[in-house]
């Protein structure tokens, strides 16, 4: 069980930002969200996690809900290389992917 | 961050021999890898957890037999696809968790192609 759930697919312009949402109605008060991408025919790819607090690195944003049952990753400039299915977890232990969100970005 | 990297990136295969794949963590220790599998336009399966030193932990469904896990090092998890069939060709995946501090995150091999003929 992926425990999350995510829109299967999304459009964002190039250079606009990409605000990709996914519910964890069901987490519990010790897993992290971690957000990864994959590529067509590449291992996924780790880009941030958290657990309560907002974070932000070189790569994205993620917003976390104060009750911390939705959260959303949010990509700044979406160029075309951010065309990937986006997969948003919550794990402890082992990391069960779900369906993922495709992103197309378009030019 | 840190580097998974698996061996062969690509194999073929007939019908019947055996074939391994190797996952090696390069700049860290990893305590623990897991194996998936994934097949066209689908998400990534997890099929096994690897433990340094102890016997793998297979998901529901999951042959332990015909998919042998190793664990030899910590820095090494192999994946031997044994008796290959036409039905095993998939992308297979391994990531790795790092011991010490940054032990929360996962880091995910290229991924390595098997066809089976």
């Amino acid at each position: 069980d992926a425990k999350t759930t995510q829109p299967p697919s999304m459009d964002c312009a190039e250079g606009r930002a990409a605000n990709l949402p996914c519910n964890h109605s069901t987490i519990s008060g010790n897993e992290y969200v971690y957000w990864y991408r994959q590529i067509h025919s590449q291992g996924p790819q780790y880009i941030i996690h958290g657990l309560k607090n907002n974070e932000t690195n070189e790569m994205a944003s993620l917003i976390i809900t104060e009750d911390r049952k939705s959260s959303t990753l949010i990509l700044p400039h979406a160029t075309l290389r951010d065309t990937a299915v986006y997969y948003c977890i919550v794990r402890y232990d082992k990391i069960i992917f779900g369906k993922g969100t495709r992103l197309h970005i378009l030019p | 961050g840190a580097v998974v990297s698996q061996h062969p990136s690509r194999v073929i295969c007939k019908s019947g021999t055996s074939v391994k794949i190797e996952c090696r963590s390069l700049d860290f220790q990893a305590t623990t890898m897991f194996w998936y599998r994934q097949f066209p336009k689908q998400s990534l399966m997890l099929m096994a957890t690897s433990n340094e030193g102890s016997k793998a932990t297979y998901e529901q469904g999951v042959e332990k037999d015909k998919f042998l896990i190793n664990h030899a090092s910590l820095t090494l998890s192999t994946l031997t696809v044994t008796s290959a069939h036409p039905e095993d060709s998939s992308f297979y995946i391994c990531s790795a968790r790092p011991l010490g501090i940054s032990g929360n995150t996962i880091y995910f091999g290229e991924g390595s192609w098997l066809t089976v003929v």
